[in-house]
């Protein structure tokens, strides 16, 4: 079965500062989801990348997904307090119409 | 807003009852999802339906079923409650058209066993 993990498993930044979170699967990934969870609550869409090297941005979010499709990273720039949260990435395992696995996630604080 | 609604928003339960949880799909979405996630890791995929049918499981057992109905509303029941099955609940919509499609959440219901 396919295995996500995630790098750091939380992360304190100052507001401005810019940061990267990342996620290694086990096997080769057909599509990556990267989800953003407020505690105790429902995950926002954030961005879906399918192709090696591929490079998609919203806002100060910028995520990749790697040439080898093993590995992908989320970037944002000059983080605000808005931008706290949990952060998830989910990979369809050899696509399998969508029934995600996820990554055990990265908690961001951001403090003004 | 993802257009994806859960029912109830939390809910305690004791150990060996049974629980009925809802969702309300975005109109048009053929597929959902329910998710289980306990405290502090990410979301474990529990089954999908697919125009009504069961399309996959995940490693849970038989005690946990769903049912998908026309008009865009799913159930995820659990039977004989233990006190591990205590996690957030999600539930998420998508619109099949082959390859990858964007799975949208609703909010959770967050279910307590004593």
């Amino acid at each position: 079965s396919q295995e996500l993990e995630q790098s750091p498993q939380s992360l304190i930044v100052q507001e401005g500062k810019n940061l990267t979170i990342n996620c290694t699967s086990s096997k080769t990934l057909y599509g990556l989801y990267w989800y953003k969870q407020k505690y105790g609550e429902g995950l926002i869409f954030l961005m879906m990348l399918q192709k090696g090297g591929e490079e998609k941005s919203h806002e100060k979010i910028t995520a990749k997904l790697d040439e080898k499709k093993q590995q992908s990273s989320l970037h944002i720039t000059a983080s605000q307090p808005s931008h706290a949260g949990i952060y998830l990435c989910g990979a369809d395992p050899g696509n399998a119409g969508n029934m995600l696995t996820f990554g055990g996630g990265t908690r961001l604080m951001v403090k003004p | 807003e993802t257009g994806v609604t859960q029912s109830p928003t939390h809910l305690i339960k004791t150990r060996g009852q049974q629980v009925t949880l809802r969702c309300s799909s975005q109109s048009g979405h053929n597929t959902v999802s329910w998710y289980q996630q306990a405290l502090g890791q990410g979301p474990q995929f529990i089954f999908q339906y697919y125009r009504e049918e069961e399309n996959g499981r995940g490693n849970f057992p038989p005690r946990f079923s769903g049912l998908q109905f026309p008009n865009y509303s799913s159930e995820l029941n659990v039977n004989a409650l233990e006190l591990d099955d205590s996690a957030l609940y999600l539930c998420a919509s998508s619109f099949r058209a082959g390859g990858t499609d964007t799975q949208y959440f609703g909010p959770g219901t967050r279910l307590t066993v004593l």
